[in-house]
């Protein structure tokens, strides 16, 4: 059975702070590797996706990856109150289906 | 680019009737697609994967013959929710992958609540 655990949170920072959400994976044939943000009573919506080792930047957003400790992070420079969601962890082998976290609820305090 | 759309965007309805949900890729070619299942405060729960063309798989636990997949183009699938109750309400996501971005991202459209009474 393969897996992606995600602590649930929720997470809470101060805005302006630095979030890191974190995400493990059981299989090491994965592949690629996305973060998705969800806010409540909506859909998710790709951030970020990474699919070598090391950091990826995109604006305020770092997803770092890490196949040999199985483990991929995201980090959240300057939070903002608007950044205040669920963020999802999800994980391809390169087949058909995409394998989903349970979410990181995140809360950035004004 | 990757836009995926439904329709409804909520639907309420009687108990024992049918319910169709659309799901549409609007620039770009779907050879796959995901109905998802989310209630309150819950995570995302896969439903069933429908390639284009062929029967849909169901994920364990989820009847085919109440949640039906039709996937006939590689633009649009629909679920159909037969005979709802109201323990079917929920929040309906579908999701489409293909011909658009680079390592199998999924695209998601914007849901669809349903409330049956």
């Amino acid at each position: 059975q393969k897996e992606v655990e995600q602590n649930s949170g929720p997470l809470s920072v101060p805005e302006g702070a630095i979030a890191s959400l974190n995400c493990t994976y059981s299989d090491r044939g994965s592949q690629s590797f996305f973060w998705y943000r969800q806010y409540s009573g909506k859909s998710p919506e790709l951030i970020m996706f990474i699919y070598s080792n090391g950091d990826k930047e995109d604006g305020r957003f770092t997803a770092q990856l890490n196949k040999a400790s199985q483990y991929v992070s995201l980090l959240i420079r300057d939070s903002q109150p608007s950044d205040s969601a669920t963020y999802l962890c999800a994980v391809n082998d390169g087949g058909f289906k995409t394998i989903f976290g349970a979410g990181t609820r995140l809360f950035v305090k004004a | 680019g990757a836009v995926v759309s439904q329709h409804p965007s909520w639907v309420i309805c009687k108990s024992g009737t049918s319910v169709k949900i659309e799901c549409r890729s609007l620039d770009f070619q779907a050879t796959t697609m995901f109905w998802y299942r989310q209630f309150p405060k819950q995570s995302l729960m896969l439903m069933a994967t429908s390639n284009e063309g062929s029967k849909a798989t169901y994920e364990q636990g989820v009847e085919k013959d109440k949640f039906l997949i039709n996937h006939a183009s590689l633009t649009l699938s629909t679920l159909t929710v037969t005979s709802a109750h109201p323990e079917d309400s929920s929040f309906y996501i579908c999701s489409a992958r293909g011909q658009a971005g680079n390592y199998n991202e999924q695209f998601f459209g914007p849901g669809t609540r349903l409330t049956v009474l």
